[in-house]
């Protein structure tokens, strides 16, 4: 299968602070999803980003797939932002598996 | 529906009984899949149903785990003789046409086996 690296593992911050938080994955993919997991347990999409920047209020994601890796950005972090944020990737040849990272454990304090 | 819908949220059960757990996809998604998240393991695939059919169910970790869909749209996964092992989030996802298609999860079932 495809290895799919996150870091960092732990992040802890104030609120207002900025973070990047990077996914590396070791083969070439189609599909590169990142999600956040609440404290309830929900996975919610935030962007669909195979290739190229996208941009949803304080959230943005570039991913550089010729290079396998891919970033998201969180500007003036906020509490509700607290969380795991996973990356999964997906390749053509596995039918529409997707292979999820370990995730980044993001705190933000108030 | 609106989003995934998987039932029933939470599952308490004995070591040794079967267990039966739902999922109801995005009307009009032919894809499904399921995962299942546990402390050590982090996020695995399961199956991936396109239609009534499952071209792949090599994420199934033994032959007590099984699962069906019936009219292209609901979803039930199965487990006999249930082991504490077993104990995890089981979370199930659907897309539009499969493929590459950005997936999207349920608020996922948490099993617990005593």
């Amino acid at each position: 299968g495809i290895q799919v690296e996150q870091s960092p593992p732990d992040l802890i911050l104030q609120e207002g602070a900025n973070s990047t938080l990077r996914c590396n994955f070791s083969d070439s993919v189609n599909n590169l999803q990142w999600f956040h997991q609440n404290p309830w347990g929900q996975l919610i999409n935030l962007f669909y980003i195979p290739s190229g920047t996208k941009q949803n209020g304080r959230l943005s994601a570039t991913t550089v797939a010729t290079e396998r890796y891919s970033l998201l950005y969180i500007s003036s972090s906020q509490t509700t932002d607290s969380g795991v944020y996973f990356c999964a990737v997906l390749r053509g040849s596995t039918l529409g598996r997707l292979y999820f990272g370990r995730g980044t454990q993001l705190t933000v304090w108030p | 529906g609106a989003g995934v819908s998987q039932s029933p949220s939470n599952k308490v059960t004995e070591k040794g009984k079967d267990v039966e757990l739902r999922c109801d996809p995005i009307s009009g998604h032919t894809a499904l899949y399921w995962y299942r998240q546990s402390l050590g393991q982090g996020l695995e695939f399961l199956i991936y149903f396109q239609g009534n059919s499952a071209p792949d169910k090599s994420g199934l970790p033994s032959d007590r785990f099984s699962a069906e869909r019936t009219g292209g749209s609901v979803s039930t996964l199965t487990i006999q003789r249930t082991q504490q092992e077993d104990s995890a989030v089981y979370l199930c996802a659907s897309s539009y046409t499969g493929g590459v298609q950005p997936q999207h999860f349920g608020d996922g079932t948490r099993l617990s086996i005593l």
